[in-house]
């Protein structure tokens, strides 16, 4: 069974930009979950999307958005980017029905220049 | 809130127990897990324990929890510097949402 992949692996942007990205979860997963990791902060929580809905929300700003299509794969965007956005984003797949296991993809480390 | 607490970083030599502590405050949580991250990739479950569990024994890992302290605690036996890498604790909560920890950075004296 293919784990959960992220695309880009990589990205350079400049203030003010805006990025999209992409995760494709498990096949079968249901629930997609977003995380922020920096250095200082640890790993903080964006949104989880379950069915085509968020279900969960973090304490970030309107910028960060996401959406989830009816094949499960899931989308990120982040608008107006700034420095501080720098970071690692990971996305974790889950079956998203109860107190499962969440399947980490490898991250897209995302640098704002 | 909600809100799960951990040391930064533990030390220890090679070949010993390494004890990774975890604090947490939703006395609800059904599930804990202990997750693995090593540089420069994802997240990895190393484990997870049920609520109504006190220990729980897979292989050189022993994970222990108190519930009437909220206290979670991970032990790796004969450590290995293939155990180097950040562990972190984490609970569910009822939102089917895993609230986490900072992460332990587990370093390894030879």
């Amino acid at each position: 069974k293919a784990g959960v992949t992220q695309t880009p692996r990589y990205l350079i942007k400049t203030r003010g930009q805006q990025v999209t990205l992409s995760c494709s979860p498990i096949s079968g997963h249901r629930s997609v979950s977003w995380y922020q990791q920096t250095p200082g902060q640890g790993l903080q929580f964006l949104f989880e999307y379950f069915s085509e809905t968020q279900r969960n929300k973090g304490n970030f700003p309107g910028r960060f958005s996401g959406r989830q299509f009816s094949n499960s794969r899931s989308e990120m965007n982040v608008s107006t980017l700034e420095l501080g956005d720098s970071a690692l984003y990971l996305c974790a797949s889950s079956l998203g029905t109860g107190e499962e296991e969440q399947f980490f993809g490898p991250g897209t480390r995302l640098t704002v220049l | 809130g909600e809100d799960v607490e951990q040391s930064l970083f533990l030390s220890v030599r090679e070949g010993d127990s390494s004890v990774i502590n975890c604090t947490y405050t939703d006395s609800s949580s059904t599930y804990l897990y202990w997750y693995k991250q090593e540089p420069g990739a994802g997240l990895q479950l190393l484990t997870y324990i049920f609520s109504n569990m006190d220990m729980k024994q897979d292989q050189r890992l022993t994970v222990l929890l108190n519930k009437k302290d909220k206290h979670l605690s991970l032990r790796i036996a004969d450590t290995q510097t293939g155990d180097s890498a950040i562990y972190f604790c984490a609970e569910s909560n009822s939102n089917y949402q895993l609230i986490w920890g900072a992460g332990t950075k587990l370093i390894i004296k030879p």
